[in-house]
């Protein structure tokens, strides 16, 4: 079945620094991804949409020039959390629709960020 | 605000017996509704969708929904400890983007 692999799962790093999150779908292509941010206890919030080829689409409260996109092909998006704080400490999801089915949602496998 | 509300549990289920989540949603124009297991630092995976007014069942599960109450619900017949997890309702109101529960944590009890 499709698969949506991301990386890395976990990341470590010092406050101030930037982090790099990739979000690949393995086995079809996908013009749109969407990546989640989840406190622990708490609900997966939408941060942005990301789609191939153009600008991404921000949520409501969610910085764009401290959350960068890119999704420069169809297998790829990456999100780079820019000048990471401690408050920025959480799991990050991507996320890729297969096909014209609402129900073919595949998530990637997370990643864990603590910033120090 | 769309919202999407679930009691947070934890909802504590005797092994064989049947295991009952519910969630309301605020935004009537939301058309397709799903459910989703997360186990602990990992991501979610999808259990059930459900599109019409009714049940839909697949093997053990059961979905319900009702859309002039806005409610739907998921059942799980006798429920094992591996079914113990953090389950996620989510709504969609037509434009792919999926707004989130907060989760119903759910043991099983061996």
């Amino acid at each position: 079945g499709a698969v949506v692999s991301q990386h890395p799962s976990w990341v470590i790093c010092k406050s101030g620094t930037s982090v790099k999150i990739e979000c690949r779908s393995l086995d079809f292509q996908a013009t749109t991804m969407f990546w989640y941010r989840q406190f622990p206890k708490q609900s997966l919030m939408l941060m942005a949409t990301s789609n191939e080829g153009s600008k991404a689409t921000y949520e409501q409260g969610v910085e764009k020039d401290k959350f960068l996109i890119n999704h420069a092909s169809l297998t790829l998006s990456t999100l780079t959390v820019t000048s990471a704080h401690p408050e920025d400490s959480s799991f990050y999801i991507c996320s890729a629709p297969v096909g014209h089915g609402r129900e073919k949602l595949f998530f990637g496998s997370g990643t864990q960020l603590s910033v120090l | 605000q769309k919202e999407v509300e679930q009691n947070s549990g934890p909802l504590s289920v005797p092994e064989g017996a049947i295991a009952s989540l519910n969630c309301t949603y605020s935004d009537r124009g939301s058309q397709s509704f799903f459910w989703y297991r997360q186990y602990s630092g990992k991501s979610p995976e999808l259990i059930m969708f459900i599109y019409s007014n009714g049940d839909k069942e697949d093997g053990r599960f059961t979905a319900q929904l009702n859309k002039a109450s806005q409610y739907v619900s998921l059942l799980i017949r006798d429920s094992q400890p591996s079914d113990s997890a953090t389950y996620l309702c989510a709504v969609e109101a037509g434009n792919e983007k999926l707004t989130f529960g907060t989760g119903t944590r759910l043991t099983i009890i061996p």
